[in-house]
């Protein structure tokens, strides 16, 4: 069975810009989270969604936003980045069937902002 | 709120020997507790949990046993090896539990030398 898998595995950009994160959870997951992860701040949680709905967000500011798809795929969005969102961007997908199921990491997105 | 709190490290070990991360955390209800790993390089991969109290996950050699009356989920392994050098995140999903949000540790590095 093929694991999550996130596109692209690096990129980078410059302040101002806008950049968006694919990723495919496993075949049958219905929910996927995405994290950021920083040296600074560790793991936070984004957000998630299960069937095309968002079900649960983080402290992020508006300029984070994400979606999904019909088939589960998600992307998320980053709008006018700054020197900060420089980071690991973890996708994870589950079942959705409760915070007892196990999730199930991606490689990341390693973002780079100059 | 809810939280993890995870011993710094890194923790550097000789191989073969006996392994503890402690990990405490802060929830409302009742949890479920994980142990997530990170190799350089890669995603995080689960490498134990436990849903209720008194349960002891455990995973190549790796064991936690989640005690609500110390709200303590420390990892051991009783002898390690190079191969066990990454990065350990301790994290918990808390009630609701139609959520997959998950709140992660800071991370314990573990080095191990031969």
């Amino acid at each position: 069975k093929a694991g999550v898998t996130q596109t692209p595995r690096y990129l980078i950009k410059t302040r101002g810009q806008q950049v968006t994160l694919s990723c495919s959870p496993i075949s049958g997951h219905r929910s996927v989270s995405w994290y950021q992860q920083t040296p600074g701040q560790g793991l936070q949680f984004l957000f998630e969604y299960f069937s095309e709905t968002q079900r649960n967000k983080g402290n992020f500011p508006g300029r984070f936003s994400g979606r999904q798809f019909s088939n589960s795929r998600s992307e998320m969005n980053v709008s006018t980045l700054e020197l900060g969102d420089s980071a690991l961007y973890l996708c994870a997908s589950s079942r959705g069937q409760g915070a007892r199921e196990t999730q199930y990491f991606g490689p990341g997105t390693r973002l780079l902002v100059l | 709120g809810n939280s993890v709190t995870q011993m710094e490290g890194p923790v550097t070990l000789s191989e073969e020997a006996f392994l503890t991360i402690n990990c405490t955390y802060t929830a409302t209800g009742y949890p479920s507790l994980f142990w997530y790993v990170q190799y350089p390089g890669e995603g995080l991969q689960l490498l134990l949990k436990a849903t209720k109290a008194d349960d002891k996950g455990s995973n190549k050699g790796f064991e936690a046993t989640y005690r609500k009356e110390t709200t303590s989920f420390h990892l051991e392994k009783g002898s390690v090896q190079v191969s066990d050098s990454a990065v350990y995140f301790c994290a918990l999903s808390a009630p609701p539990h139609n959520t997959d949000k998950l709140i992660f540790g800071t991370g314990t590095r573990l080095q191990v030398f031969p």
